[in-house]
């Protein structure tokens, strides 16, 4: 099983919402990332989790929470968003994060209002 | 900062045509992946190439790495619409926890 799901597909929300982002992977893989897509750019990494532990966070603002209950799963709390948080945001995980091939889940489609 | 550089931005051409394009990086790499992205889907893996590596090839894709110039090649031969997509090249510095991205190529194939 070679395959990362996220849930929501879609998901719109208002700034004084609370909301969270899934991602699942069970290829048995100890690294896994959040990236922020905005249209016609490149994804831009948030966060890497290596063997349940948070390795890098990029600056992000802390109205995103990232939170890794098991090797297998990983969360994203949404909370006091701002429109220009609008995005796909995309999980992905690879065997150990150590510069290898990343499998990317299908993303969420996020509209902050 | 975004270390590879794609060109060009976008690409157009007929079915049957072969589309190559570009990434320019600026460090040392352990080794440079190629991408793909359907419209506002995931991206999937193409391909990694390894620095000590020049070439490599799996079905119609063809890589080319040249690290004294830090830049790569992707090439797709007798394109298809199927390969209407972006496409994005990441390297990943040798260690590194991380991939960082070029801006991509949107490539566009006509019927």
């Amino acid at each position: 099983d070679t395959e990362v799901t996220q849930t929501p597909k879609h998901l719109v929300m208002g700034m004084t919402n609370k909301k969270s982002l899934k991602c699942e992977q069970h290829m048995g893989h100890r690294a896994m990332y959040w990236y922020k897509q905005k249209a016609k750019k490149p994804p831009e990494l948030m966060f890497v989790y290596s063997y349940e532990k948070l390795s890098i966070n990029e600056s992000v603002p802390s109205r995103f929470s990232p939170e890794c209950p098991n090797s297998s799963l990983l969360n994203l709390h949404l909370h006091a968003l701002q429109p220009e948080d609008s995005a796909l945001y995309l999980c992905a995980s690879s065997q150990q994060g150590k510069s290898e091939t990343q499998y990317f889940g299908p993303g969420t489609r996020l509209l902050v209002l | 900062s975004q270390q590879g550089e794609e060109d060009p931005q976008a690409l157009s051409i007929q079915e049957g045509e072969n589309a190559t394009m570009n990434c320019s990086y600026k460090t040392s790499i352990n080794n440079l992946q190629w991408y793909r992205q359907n419209s506002g889907r995931g991206l999937v893996h193409l391909i990694l190439i390894r620095s000590n590596e020049r070439e490599k090839h799996s079905g119609r894709l063809r890589v080319t790495l040249d690290t004294s110039k830090k830049s790569s090649s992707l090439l797709i031969t007798a394109s298809r619409a199927a390969d209407t997509a972006s496409y994005f090249c990441a390297t990943a510095a040798q260690g590194a926890q991380k991939l960082v991205f070029g801006q991509g190529t949107r490539l566009t194939i006509n019927p």
